[in-house]
């Protein structure tokens, strides 16, 4: 069974700051997602990476197969983006395997 | 609004006693996943289906949890004789057509149970 680990587990940031939140897997993958999950439950699928960069907005997510890691990285943090980051990753047909996930509180 | 639905979003209930949480998802999601959520944790796999047959369920399903999905589209999750241990956030996501290409998911707002 694939191990996620997601680091830091809180992260306090002040607007505007450019923040990262890293993902480290242990088994070999097709496809990594970057979910954001706000208070009350509801979760948003951000990205899906099978290799490379992806860019959305002041988002920004990496992956490096031969490493078995991604990063997302937010650009011109602001109190909005304050929710949990939750890093999981997928091979074929398999369900997801979740990260714990990573706090972020974005203080104005 | 990722247009998949569940009810109810909040259910306390005492031990002992059954809880049936319903999903409804996108029409074109033929493929529907059950989650659980404990706090500070990620999602933990339940059981999934594809249309109407249920394909895995995780040996986190006991015997007391059971999932339905008549039909294909909407799908329920039963838990009978619950305990303490099974409070927790129960999450749906569903995925089909276009989205089965890119990976995405999509997710409901959850249901919440807490066991007394």
């Amino acid at each position: 069974k694939n191990e996620v680990e997601q680091s830091p587990q809180n992260l306090t940031a002040q607007e505007g700051e450019f923040i990262t939140i890293n993902c480290s897997y242990s088994v070999g993958i097709s496809a990594l997602h970057w979910l954001q999950q706000h208070p009350g439950g509801g979760i948003v699928s951000l990205f899906m990476l099978s290799s490379g960069k992806k860019k959305h907005g002041r988002l920004i997510a990496t992956i490096n197969i031969q490493e078995k890691h991604s990063s997302l990285h937010i650009t011109a943090s602001h109190p909005r983006d304050s929710a949990v980051y939750i890093c999981a990753v997928g091979s074929g047909n398999t369900p997801l395997v979740f990260g714990k996930g990573t706090r972020l509180s974005v203080i104005a | 609004d990722t247009g998949v639905s569940q009810n109810p979003r909040h259910k306390i209930t005492k031990r002992g006693q059954n809880v049936t949480f319903r999903c409804d998802p996108i029409s074109e999601h033929n493929r529907l996943y059950w989650y659980r959520q404990t706090l500070g944790q990620g999602p933990e796999f339940l059981t999934y289906f594809q249309n109407e047959a249920q394909l895995e369920k995780s040996r986190l399903l006991s015997d007391r949890f059971s999932a339905e999905r008549p039909k294909g589209s909407f799908s329920t999750l039963e838990i009978q004789r619950t305990e303490q241990g099974d409070s927790a956030m129960y999450l749906c996501a569903g995925t089909g057509g276009a989205s089965i290409l890119t990976g995405e998911l999509f997710f409901g707002e959850g249901s919440r149970l807490t066991v007394l």
